[in-house]
């Protein structure tokens, strides 16, 4: 199972908005609405943003949004804040392969 | 205070095996599944494996099926990921991370367990 395709840095000003692509194929974030984004800053353990393509757990802020469109799915940040500089995982179910993360994204905000 | 509570730091020869523990805090450790992660250093994230509530249910990455098996003791609320014929590509900090059935979300992790495998 490959890993899903994501840019390598996105970066925007405070404010901003941004959008981090993720791109699958039809045995994964194609197939099952079951797609999940991670935030991970140095040396800390992923924390969960988004889950099911679009729902946002307990605690997040709302300035985080995600959804999908075929085999690619996005994760938005409005707002964007000098906190939100981390990197960035999307994650999809695969069926019987398990799961499979994305190469990561990091975040810049200048 | 919930939380997953993972074992500590190994350095392990290559070709020997490391077993991680993930011991579940202030939860019902039987409704969840335990997904089990790793990254290399300065790389992204790897799924490795997962195992069901109940512990009859596991599923692995398919370059890793070979080496790595996850079990879970209700006990004692405590899952454990074992990989044998440890290599230096294995040199990672493993996280471990629950996930509520048919969410796909990894809704809590562990600390993390860094594994050095050097001669």
């Amino acid at each position: 199972q490959s890993a899903l395709t994501q840019p390598a840095s996105v970066s925007g000003s405070p404010g901003q908005s941004i959008t981090i692509s993720c791109t699958g194929t039809s045995s994964d974030v194609g197939h099952y609405n079951l797609v999940s984004w991670y935030q991970q800053h140095p040396g800390k353990a992923p924390k969960v943003m988004i889950y099911e393509g679009s729902k946002r757990p307990s605690g997040v802020s709302n300035r985080f949004s995600g959804s999908k469109s075929g085999s690619t799915a996005s994760l938005t940040i409005s707002g964007l804040q000098a906190e939100d500089e981390a990197e960035y995982y999307c994650c999809a179910y695969a069926g019987d392969s398990g799961y499979v993360f994305g190469t990561g994204t990091k975040v810049i905000v200048l | 205070q919930v939380q997953l509570v993972q074992s500590g730091a190994e350095v392990k020869k290559p070709g020997a095996s490391v077993k991680v523990s993930c011991k579940a805090i202030g939860y019902t450790f039987s409704t969840y599944y335990v997904q089990w992660v790793r990254q290399a250093p300065g790389q992204g994230l790897e799924w490795m494996a997962v195992i069901s509530p109940s512990g009859d249910r596991t599923k692995y990455a398919q370059n890793l099926r070979d080496r790595v098996t996850v079990t879970r003791d209700t006990a004692t609320n405590t899952a454990y990921m074992e990989v044998s014929s440890l290599r230096s590509e294995d040199t990672a900090v493993y996280f471990c991370a629950r996930e509520p059935p048919g969410s796909g979300s990894f809704e809590m992790w562990g600390q993390g367990t860094a594994v050095t495998v050097s001669s």
